[in-house]
């Protein structure tokens, strides 16, 4: 079985500040790791994805996420916080790069604060 | 490209009735499409997995009977809630599967279900 955890429901960062939002995983077999974005009233967005190349992966609008085995950790961060990154993020976690289902966390809200 | 469409995106019913809920990739085939659920505060449960032209695939603990499952096109699936309580509200989403972008999920936009 597959899970997820996102540590902090709620993360607050000043605009410019760098963001650092928190997953960990469960897996029993080699995961394959995801982040999305949701707008308000929008589906989600795929920001990034681990799937078994590089343990560093670059995502769009600067975001950028770090496979570190060890510490069964996908953490999400972005070096300057911009007001538009306001959202709910969720790192869900797979058996396969994308034609099985996903397994979510329970998401992160980010508040960007001018 | 690789819009996935939900219709509608807010609902409201008297408990007792059912409701139909459509999920269309608008620029490409999908043959697998997947249902969640999403209740306030809380991640995304997988419900169900939907085959063009075959039976639905549910998970355990969700109702078949209740949720009806119909993915009858390579671009339409449909989730009826039957008999709809108070209990089934909820935001629903659903994923298409686009098969050449190496399996990459797109997510429709959700349905607010809201039972009276």
């Amino acid at each position: 079985a597959q899970s997820v955890t996102q540590l902090g429901s709620h993360v607050s960062v000043s605009e410019g500040a760098l963001v650092l939002l928190r997953c960990n995983y469960s897996s029993s077999v080699p995961p394959y790791l995801f982040w999305y974005v949701q707008y308000p009233n929008q589906g989600l967005q795929l920001l990034l994805k681990y799937t078994s190349a590089a343990t560093l992966v670059k995502g769009i609008n600067g975001f950028e996420a770090e496979f570190k085995k060890s510490e069964t950790s996908f953490h999400l961060t972005k070096p300057s916080a911009h007001m538009s990154d306001a959202a709910e993020y969720f790192c869900a976690v797979s058996e396969s790069s994308g034609n099985t289902p996903l397994v979510f966390g329970k998401g992160t809200r980010l508040s960007v604060i001018a | 490209g690789a819009v996935v469409s939900q219709h509608p995106s807010r609902v409201i019913c008297k408990s007792g009735t059912s409701v139909k809920i459509e999920c269309r990739s608008l620029d490409f085939q999908a043959t697998t499409m997947f249902w969640y659920r999403q209740f306030p505060k809380q991640s995304l449960m997988l419900m169900a997995t939907s085959n063009e032209g075959s039976k639905a695939t549910y998970e355990q603990g969700v109702e078949k009977d209740k949720f009806l499952i119909n993915h009858a096109s390579l671009t339409l699936s449909t989730l009826t809630v039957t008999s709809a309580h108070p209990e089934d509200s909820s935001f629903y989403i659903c994923s298409a599967l686009e098969g050449r972008r190496g399996g990459e999920q797109f997510f429709g936009p959700g349905t607010r279900l809201t039972v009276l």
